[in-house]
């Protein structure tokens, strides 16, 4: 069974800074795909970053970037310059392999950025 | 964007009275999820759909049953409303590429 764990659940990060979030996975899947969304205090979720198992160089997204370490299992999002609008709750994701793609996610982080 | 609408957006209602929550996509996706949210838990996945009437059992599926005639639309019944289905529950597709699975703008649901 897949399992994404996210460690952090609240985080702080001072404005124009940048800021880790840590996401670590499990499975015995050779193919798969991970997930970064955004989820503001208004509800809706927010696609921001993908990364395939076998994609050789880390995704980026504008400011956003993952950090994926296949042999450690964790795929970590970064995100350059901190904005007061990237106060939110982030999920990490992840969709197995198979015909079904289904698509099992963490327990969130709640990033708040300090003016 | 992908084009997704839940329907209804808020919804209250009393214990053992059956519920049905409607997502409707206009992008021709095959796959289709409804997941809960609840604080602490994240997005926890209720059912799934890998095409027209093929539906799969999620984590949390107890309670629920889902139905799919056609590819834009996918059914999530609560076959009698319990307190503990209240939640967020949010639709979402996915298309073959499977590197972005798009998101509806949920629903809220109070079960008094």
């Amino acid at each position: 069974a897949q399992k994404i764990t996210q460690t952090q659940p609240g985080m702080f990060v001072q404005e124009k800074e940048a800021v880790t979030l840590d996401c670590t996975y499990d499975t015995s899947d050779q193919s798969y795909g991970l997930f970064w969304y955004k989820q503001p205090s208004s509800g809706e979720m927010i696609f921001l970053i993908y990364q395939g198992s076998y994609d050789e160089q880390n995704a980026t997204e504008g400011r956003y970037s993952l950090n994926f370490q296949k042999a450690r299992k964790s795929a970590n999002l970064v995100i350059s310059a901190s904005q007061l609008g990237d106060s939110a709750m982030y999920f990490c994701a992840m969709r197995d392999s198979g015909g079904y793609q289904k698509v099992t996610f963490g327990t969130g982080t709640k990033l708040q950025v300090i003016p | 964007d992908a084009g997704i609408t839940q329907s209804p957006r808020h919804k209250v209602t009393e214990t053992g009275t059956p519920v049905t929550l409607r997502c409707h996509q206009t992008e021709n996706h095959r796959y289709m999820y409804w997941y809960r949210q609840d604080p602490g838990h994240g997005l926890r996945l209720i059912h799934y759909s890998y095409g027209v009437k093929d539906t799969d059992k999620g984590e949390v599926s107890d309670g629920y049953s889902v139905s799919r005639s056609k590819t834009e639309d996918f059914l999530l019944t609560l076959e009698s409303a319990t307190s503990s289905q209240t939640s967020v529950y949010f639709c979402a597709s996915q298309g073959a590429q499977a590197d972005t699975q798009y998101f509806g703008p949920g629903t809220r649901l109070t079960v008094l």
